[in-house]
C-alpha cells in the first residue's frame, strides 16, 4: 500500500529547532517530487518546501535560511529540519507526494500523510 | 511568484444541487492544477489533477475544466459526505506552489 506517516511534531519555545519525519511505504521516495504542505489552525493550505528527484531543494519566503529539506534514500524517509521557529510556524505539517512531475511542474500532489502538529509557544 | 484566486470563499448549497468553484491564475499555468477536498482534521484529498483528470476512486459527480489561467471545479448532484473545504493548488515551472484560499461548502 502506498503509504505516508508523518511523526516528530511536538511543543517547542520560539526560536528552538524540531526535526519532522515522514515514512514512506510503497513507493520510493527519491523518485519523487516530495513535499511538505501545512496549514495553521483554522487557516488554509501552504506549501513549505519541496525536494525533487535530483536533490534540487525549494522553500517557501516565510520559512527560507530557516527550514531544511532532506531524504535518506536507505531508510526511504523524507526530513524537515526547522530552526528558529516563529509562533506562526505553529501548524499540521504534512508531507505529500507530486505526480507526473517534470522540470519543475506537477500534475498535483495526490499521496499525503496523516499530518504531525507543531506548536511553537512559550 | 504566481498567484491563484478562487471564489467563492463560502458556499451554500443543498443536497441534489450543482455546484461551480473557480480558480483564477495570475499568470497561464497551462494545466498544472489539482483540486483537493478536505474534512475537518483530515489531510487534503486529491479529486482532479492534471485540471480535469479524475482520480482514481474519485466519484464522477466531480469534474474539471480549464486551462491557462482559468479554472472550474463543479459538483453535481451534491450529496451529504461533499459538504467540505476544497482548495486548487498550481505547481507550475519551479516553485513556490500556491494553493487557493479555498471555499467552504455548507449545507443550505
Amino acid at each position: 500500500e502506498v503509504q505516508l506517516v508523518e511523526s516528530g511534531g511536538g511543543l517547542i519555545q520560539p526560536g528552538g529547532s524540531l526535526r519532522l519525519s515522514c515514512a514512506a511505504s510503497g513507493f520510493i521516495v527519491s523518485s519523487n517530487y516530495m513535499n511538505w504542505v501545512r496549514q495553521a489552525p483554522g487557516k488554509g493550505l501552504e506549501w513549505v518546501s519541496v525536494i525533487y528527484t535530483g536533490d534540487t531543494t525549494y522553500y517557501a519566503d516565510s520559512v527560507k535560511g530557516r527550514f531544511t529539506i532532506s531524504r535518506d534514500n536507505s531508510k526511504n524517509m523524507l526530513y524537515l529540519q526547522m530552526n528558529s521557529l516563529r509562533g506562526e510556524d505553529t501548524a499540521v505539517y504534512y508531507c505529500a507526494r507530486g505526480i507526473y512531475c517534470s522540470s519543475g511542474s506537477c500534475y498535483g500532489m495526490d499521496v499525503w500523510g496523516q499530518g504531525t502538529t507543531v506548536s511553537v509557544s512559550s | 511568484d504566481i498567484q491563484l484566486t478562487q471564489s467563492p470563499s463560502f458556499l451554500s448549497a443543498s443536497v441534489g444541487d450543482r455546484v461551480t468553484i473557480t480558480c483564477r491564475a495570475s499568470q497561464g499555468i497551462s494545466t498544472y492544477l489539482a483540486w483537493y477536498q478536505q474534512k475537518p482534521g483530515k489531510a487534503p484529498n486529491l479529486l482532479i489533477y492534471a485540471a480535469s483528470t479524475l482520480q482514481s476512486g474519485v466519484p464522477s459527480r466531480f469534474s474539471g475544466s480549464g486551462s491557462g489561467t482559468e479554472f472550474t471545479l463543479t459538483i453535481i448532484s451534491l450529496q451529504p459526505e461533499d459538504f467540505a473545504t476544497y482548495y486548487c493548488l498550481q505547481l507550475n515551472s519551479y516553485p513556490p506552489y500556491t494553493f487557493g484560499q479555498g471555499t467552504k461548502l455548507e449545507i443550505k
